[in-house]
């Protein structure tokens, strides 16, 4: 068990372009999170996956957010046409099933110049 | 915002003493958590109350909840150096997800 991988760790990019961040949860856990974390800030929720089924997701979740999880395992946030405001960490977690406990990755730190 | 608030937003102490951070939220809950993050390790969960418990130890962490008052906290005794870190709370209400608050800076001055 190596824990919620994430990947890149870091991403630049210029207003306009589109990015794509990978999770790689916890092998046995089939609920996975996506959160937005600013400076100075604690993380804020955008959207939930149980197993492929994306169950829930916030307001914050703009039509240029995207997230899925095809095959149950991993999933991929995208962000079309970047803006500054995108700029921030992106942190995915996962949990067991019945569990409360939710493990974080590293999270990837979107720069958007 | 959807966040609930913790106070002080700072805290610096010397190693050995006692740390209390404080945290508001403001919906029906399922249970709250504390979390620790810091640059090394990213959010590490530290401790979980329940909705229909009162308080709860672990280790050196203590955390109270007060349902009626929508309001919890967590002690940290016997601080360390290492305990230096950004503490938060987060509430789960009646579905999966996580509301944090902002958060509370801890320094533990050796």
């Amino acid at each position: 068990d190596t824990g919620v991988s994430q990947n890149p760790r870091h991403k630049i990019t210029k207003r306009g372009q589109n990015v794509t961040f990978r999770c790689d949860p916890i092998s046995e856990h089939n609920r996975l999170y996506w959160y937005r974390q600013t400076l100075g800030q604690g993380p804020e929720f955008l959207t939930y996956f149980q197993n492929e089924a994306q169950l829930e997701k916030s307001r914050l979740l703009s039509d240029r957010f995207s997230a899925e999880r095809p095959k149950g395992s991993f999933s991929t946030l995208e962000i079309q046409r970047t803006e500054q405001g995108d700029s921030a960490m992106y942190l995915c977690a996962s949990s067991g099933d019945g569990a409360n406990e939710q493990f974080f990755g590293p999270g990837t730190r979107l720069t958007v110049l | 915002s959807q966040q609930g608030e913790e106070d002080p937003q700072a805290l610096s102490i010397q190693e050995g003493e006692n740390a209390t951070m404080n945290c508001s939220y403001k919906t029906s809950i399922n249970n709250l958590q504390w979390y620790r993050q810091n640059s090394g390790r990213g959010l590490v969960h530290l401790i979980l109350i329940r909705s229909n418990e009162r308080e709860k130890h672990s280790g050196r962490l203590r955390v109270t909840l007060d349902t009626s008052k929508k309001s919890s906290s967590l002690l940290i005794t016997a601080s360390r150096a290492a305990d230096t870190a950004s503490y938060f709370c987060a509430s789960m209400e009646y579905g999966n997800k996580l509301v944090f608050g902002a958060g509370t800076i801890l320094r533990v001055k050796s």
